[in-house]
């Protein structure tokens, strides 16, 4: 099993631009969640989905934020636009139902 | 009040010791309970599940206490390898899905 696969590893961009982190779960997981981890506020919940519906996203920030999931082996993060202050790892993650989370291996984003 | 608090540390302890992290979540009607590990620059790993009557892995054991709304993780006989940051996870409600990470815990193994 290929795992959570995330792309890209690495987005140094310019402040307002547009960003999008993608990632693809493990086939069969039916929970994704996004975080991002700084080092002041360390692994913060911004969204999850079950069977492809968002059912939380009381952790997005702000309108900037947005996640979609148009099936079950795609899902997108994007910040429009972008602020430095949105520099952070942002981490995918996939499960079954209650089962074991398994992680990508993380955005690092750098917001100029 | 966060969702899940646990003591940054770091710990700094030798080889050979044994130490203890807890840590404390506000949401009563949580059902699951995990302890995670996280390596320098890589992403989160499961540790352990925690469950109700305690369990051990090794060197390592974890422990729930309802009543107080705490879950504790030891390790005993500590190895260099050990240095990491261990994350305590709780989920929401039940059904939900929702999983919360605390702030973690930093260990530093010193031979």
């Amino acid at each position: 099993d290929a795992g959570v696969i995330q792309s890209p590893r690495h987005e140094v961009t310019e402040m307002g631009q547009e960003v999008t982190l993608r990632c693809k779960p493990i086939s069969g997981h039916n929970s994704l969640f996004w975080y991002r981890q700084t080092m002041m506020r360390g692994l913060e919940l911004l969204i999850y989905f079950n069977n492809n519906v968002p059912i939380d996203d009381s952790g997005m920030p702000e309108d900037r934020f947005s996640a979609k999931m148009p099936n079950a082996s795609f899902s997108t993060l994007k910040i429009q636009p972008s602020e430095p202050r949105d520099s952070a790892v942002y981490f995918c993650a996939s499960r079954q139902t209650e089962g074991k989370l398994f992680f990508g291996s993380g955005t690092q984003l750098s917001v100029l | 009040r966060k969702e899940v608090e646990q003591d940054p540390g770091p710990f700094n302890v030798p080889e050979g010791a044994t130490v203890a992290f807890n840590c404390t979540y506000s949401n009563s009607a949580s059902q699951s309970f995990f302890w995670y590990r996280q390596d320098c620059r890589k992403e989160p790993k499961l540790l352990m599940s925690v469950y109700s009557s305690g369990n051990e892995d090794g060197r390592f054991t974890a422990q729930l206490n309802r009543a107080s709304q705490y879950i504790s993780l030891l390790i005993r006989d500590s190895k260099l390898s050990d240095s990491a940051t261990y994350l305590c996870v709780v989920s929401g409600s039940s059904n939900t899905g929702k999983l919360i990470f605390g702030q973690g815990t930093t260990l530093q193994v010193k031979p």
